[in-house]
């Protein structure tokens, strides 16, 4: 069964660094989603992204954080000076086109720890 | 906005029958998804209602009820691997995104 990769699935970094949080999506997937989870909370939305630009965001994506498909597999976060609330799970989807039907398909997550 | 509630925690015994029931209040209502969620890992896909009733897939059955806006996941013949988190989530407005509720612990004693 197709999967989506994230990688590492456990960066510790420094508060003030910036991170890269990589994912694979499935490859013929066209839609591509950002969520976390903070210790013991919920699963929040971050942002979803289509057709190269950003379709939906949440509050908590603020100038802090970006993505980017930079070639044609990878699908990645990037939080520029990481704060100690970064610290969660983060998780990568990707959807073929609606997500109605068969839901998200989650990567393992990258659990970060901020310091 | 969206509320979802669900309850916190619950307890049942391996073989038995347990029902996790799920409210919201939404506008512009898409369907609803229930994902259950290991320790530690990804949620990963149970069932999606759209229409009012009864979805059943093996082992797992989940109803809709929109005039109330309610929902619940049904689990039969439970094994202790059914242990986790059971996530309620709204699909709504025009895009993908998903709004999960905070979940139910179950916990399946022998």
């Amino acid at each position: 069964e197709p999967e989506v990769t994230q990688t590492p699935s456990h960066q510790v970094t420094q508060m003030g660094q910036e991170v890269i949080l990589r994912c694979v999506p499935i490859s013929n997937h066209l839609y591509f989603y950002w969520y976390r989870q903070i210790l013991g909370q919920k699963v929040e939305f971050l942002v979803s992204f289509y057709n190269n630009e950003i379709s939906e965001k949440s509050e908590i994506f603020d100038d802090q954080f970006s993505v980017e498909r930079p070639d044609g597999s990878n699908f990645t976060l990037k939080i520029r000076s990481t704060k100690l609330e970064d610290s969660a799970m983060y998780f990568c989807a990707s959807t073929l086109v609606t997500v109605a039907n068969y839901g998200y398909t989650f990567g393992s997550g990258t659990r970060l720890t901020v310091v | 906005g969206q509320n979802i509630d669900q309850p916190t925690e619950m307890t049942a015994t391996e073989g038995a029958i347990v029902q996790i029931n799920c409210t919201y209040q939404t506008s512009g209502f898409n369907g609803l998804f229930w994902y259950q969620q290991h320790a530690g890992e990804a949620p990963t896909f149970l069932s999606y209602n759209v229409l009012d009733g009864l979805e059943e897939k093996g082992r797992f059955s989940s109803f809709l009820s929109r005039s109330k806006g309610y929902s619940y996941l049904l689990l039969k013949e439970l094994q202790m691997k059914d242990s986790a988190s059971y996530l309620c989530a709204l699909l709504t407005g025009g895009g993908n995104k998903l709004t999960f509720g905070t979940g139910t612990q179950l916990k399946v004693e022998l």
